[in-house]
């Protein structure tokens, strides 16, 4: 079946723009999760759902991030007053029931702002 | 929180060498995951191993949780298997990935 999508794959974004960033995870899977990447580094958590509940959300670095899943299925995070700072791979991942452990990676989206 | 540390940050090989990718994690954990993320930025599964040995193709892992380390093994080195190895731990089912910095592998014809 198919796995995670992320749109766009990648967003060039001007200082000050806001962004949307896109995850579809696998279908029927109760979770899901964002992390950013920076450059040379691992994935850091940003922000985590179980269906459309967020329960997580200490990872997010300001409150001009905001992620919603307002279905339980289909997924946005969203940047305003995006800064040089924010530029990185966002990464979305989706876990199935609850008694699945194993997370499975979207492509990324690379966000650059310039 | 979890400490995740990967050794060695960078691995240079020829072709059809073996090598040993170590994780060493600070905590107990539920979840050990391996990644490969291709050149693409893509992470691609390996193995779930919390505990135990598993075996794939010329990939195997063994995690011994008490001890709370991870081992990658990759046999017959392949200039596709260059890219960065991640490991990931979980305290739980539900909660967030750790990762480590990751094993930087590179494989020459």
């Amino acid at each position: 079946g198919a796995g995670v999508s992320q749109s766009p794959r990648y967003k060039v974004a001007k200082r000050g723009q806001d962004v949307a960033l896109r995850c579809d995870p696998i279908s029927g899977h109760v979770s899901l999760f964002w992390y950013q990447q920076a450059l040379g580094q691992g994935p850091e958590f940003l922000t985590y759902f179980q269906n459309e509940a967020q329960l997580d959300k200490s990872g997010l670095p300001s409150d001009r991030f905001f992620a919603e899943r307002p279905e339980g299925s289909v997924s946005t995070l969203k940047i305003q007053r995006t800064q040089q700072e924010d530029s990185a791979v966002y990464l979305c991942a989706s876990k199935g029931q609850m008694s699945s452990y194993e997370q499975y990676f979207g492509p990324g989206t690379r966000l650059t702002v310039t | 929180g979890i400490q995740v540390e990967q050794s060695p940050p960078d691995l240079i090989l020829q072709e059809g060498a073996n090598s040993t990718l170590r994780c060493n994690f600070s905590d107990s954990v539920n979840n050990l995951q391996w990644f490969h993320q291709n050149p693409w930025g893509q992470l691609i599964n390996l193995f779930y191993i919390p505990s135990g040995t598993k075996q794939n193709g010329r990939l195997s892992a063994t995690t011994v949780a008490t001890e709370r380390y991870s081992l990658l093994y990759i046999s017959s080195s392949q200039t596709t298997d260059s890219g960065v190895y991640f490991c990931a731990v979980a305290r739980t089912s539900g909660s967030r990935l750790t990762f480590g910095e990751g094993t930087q592998l590179t494989v020459n014809p």
